[in-house]
């Protein structure tokens, strides 16, 4: 059974550009969560998708956004990227209603 | 409101030696509890989880776990440590709303 697949694995962008991460949750799970981890401040949640429409979301501003497609795969889109916002990002997924999480690799996000 | 509070930022331990990573946690519904591990530039790995039943938990890799509901813990052990056991651990907890809270980590540092 494939895990969840993060992509790309570093991207580098420039201050003030978008970037776009991408999710594919393990065959099945219909949950899918984002999470940030910046150096230092362990995992702060983002987002939380599950049958294509956002559930939750964090204490981030708008500029941070996703979606989830009808294959429940995920997108996260980061507009206006400032300096702060490099960290590795991490996606999980779980069954709907149920407390298993597991997590993909992380795209590690640098703006430069 | 849920929180987690890992005691220890880090935690160094002999070879072979016993080891104890503490978390304490907050919530006002019934919780889940989860310990992951990341290992350098990878993505978060299940240890062990707490849904309901016994309240002594037995992970991967000879971890396990005691709940402690008067005391509001959920500590880590594991009886003799390997080098490669050297990673970062988070303590998780999630309630009624799926989405689960994450402590800041404990680096556990294994000396030869």
């Amino acid at each position: 059974e494939a895990g969840v697949t993060q992509s790309p694995t570093h991207l580098i962008k420039p201050r003030g550009q978008q970037a776009t991460l991408r999710c594919s949750p393990i065959s099945g799970h219909t949950s899918v969560y984002w999470y940030q981890q910046a150096l230092g401040l362990g995992l702060q949640f983002l987002l939380w998708y599950d049958e294509g429409e956002e559930r939750n979301r964090g204490n981030f501003p708008p500029r941070f956004s996703g979606r989830q497609f009808p294959n429940y795969s995920s997108e996260l889109n980061v507009n206006a990227l400032e300096l702060e916002d490099s960290a590795l990002y991490l996606c999980a997924s779980s069954p709907r209603g149920q407390n298993g999480y597991t997590f993909g690799s992380g795209t590690r996000l640098t703006v430069v | 409101a849920q929180s987690v509070t890992q005691l220890d930022s880090q935690v160094p331990v002999f070879e072979e030696a016993p080891v104890e990573l503490r978390c304490n946690y907050s919530s006002s519904v019934s919780v889940y509890l989860f310990w992951y591990v990341q290992y350098p530039n990878q993505g978060l790995q299940l240890l062990l989880k707490y849904l309901s039943g016994s309240t002594l938990v037995k992970g991967i890799n000879g971890f396990e776990a005691e709940f402690n509901k008067s005391q509001t813990s959920f500590h880590l052990r594991k009886p003799s440590v390997h080098i490669s056991d050297t990673a970062e651990y988070f303590c998780a907890v999630s309630g009624g709303s799926y989405i689960p809270t994450f402590g800041r980590g404990t680096s556990l540092i294994v000396h030869p």
